[in-house]
């Protein structure tokens, strides 16, 4: 079935240090919904992408849709503790319209 | 307005014994459901409610049976735990029926089979 691909699986960084996580599908996605979880909370949604090559920015945090709508990202400029947590990136199913996770990218972050 | 509420938060389980885990949101969102969280697994859907009444089999079902019969709530029952169904479950509503539409989680149940 479909699938939403995210990498890396974990990232330690220094704080202050930028990250990045990546999420690849290989169909054409028709929004990609972006969520954070804190360390033994919940999903919470951060964003959603619909349109080719769209950017969105909130605060330090970078969100792209690829110009195929293939692929997205989520780049954290300067990490900060509070940044810590894993980060989801979501799709819909073109099979059934349900969204599909990817298998989320988790950040530590050393003070 | 407390969004979406899930019963119990922790709960250990022996082989074989069955189980209800409770989901009840107050923003009258037609579209309910139920994920799995494992480790490198992300989140796997379950099964899933347009509507009072109508429920449908996600991504991993086998072992879980579930019901609508109020829009507000959207139980998950395990007939016959076994140790492979230990993870974090979360209950997810929306407004809309479709992929479009953001979701709002519980807080999770976390359950653990021995």
């Amino acid at each position: 079935g479909q699938q939403v691909m995210q990498i890396p699986q974990y990232q330690h960084v220094q704080e202050g240090e930028d990250f990045t996580t990546y999420c690849n599908s290989s169909t054409t996605l028709s929004n990609i919904q972006w969520y954070k979880q804190r360390p033994g909370g919940h999903p919470v949604f951060l964003i959603q992408l619909v349109k080719s090559g769209e950017v969105k920015k909130q605060k330090r945090l970078t969100f792209q849709f690829g110009e195929a709508k293939k692929n997205s990202s989520l780049h954290i400029t300067a990490t900060q503790t509070t940044d810590v947590g894993t980060y989801f990136c979501a799709a819909p199913s073109s099979n059934t319209g349900k969204l599909i996770f990817g298998q989320g990218t988790t950040l530590q972050v050393k003070p | 307005n407390a969004g979406v509420t899930q019963t119990p938060k922790f709960q250990v389980l022996k082989t074989g014994q069955s189980m209800t885990l409770q989901c009840a949101q107050d923003m009258n969102h037609e579209y309910m459901s139920w994920y799995r969280q494992d480790p490198g697994m992300g989140l796997r859907l379950i099964h899933y409610s347009v509507g009072a009444g109508i429920t449908d089999q996600g991504e991993v079902p086998n072992g879980y049976n579930v019901s609508r019969s109020t829009t507000e709530d959207f139980p998950l029952r395990l007939l016959s735990a076994a140790p492979s169904q230990t993870s974090v479950y979360f209950c997810a509503s929306s407004y809309g029926l479709t992929g479009a539409n953001v979701l709002t989680f519980g807080a999770g149940s976390r359950l653990t089979v021995l």
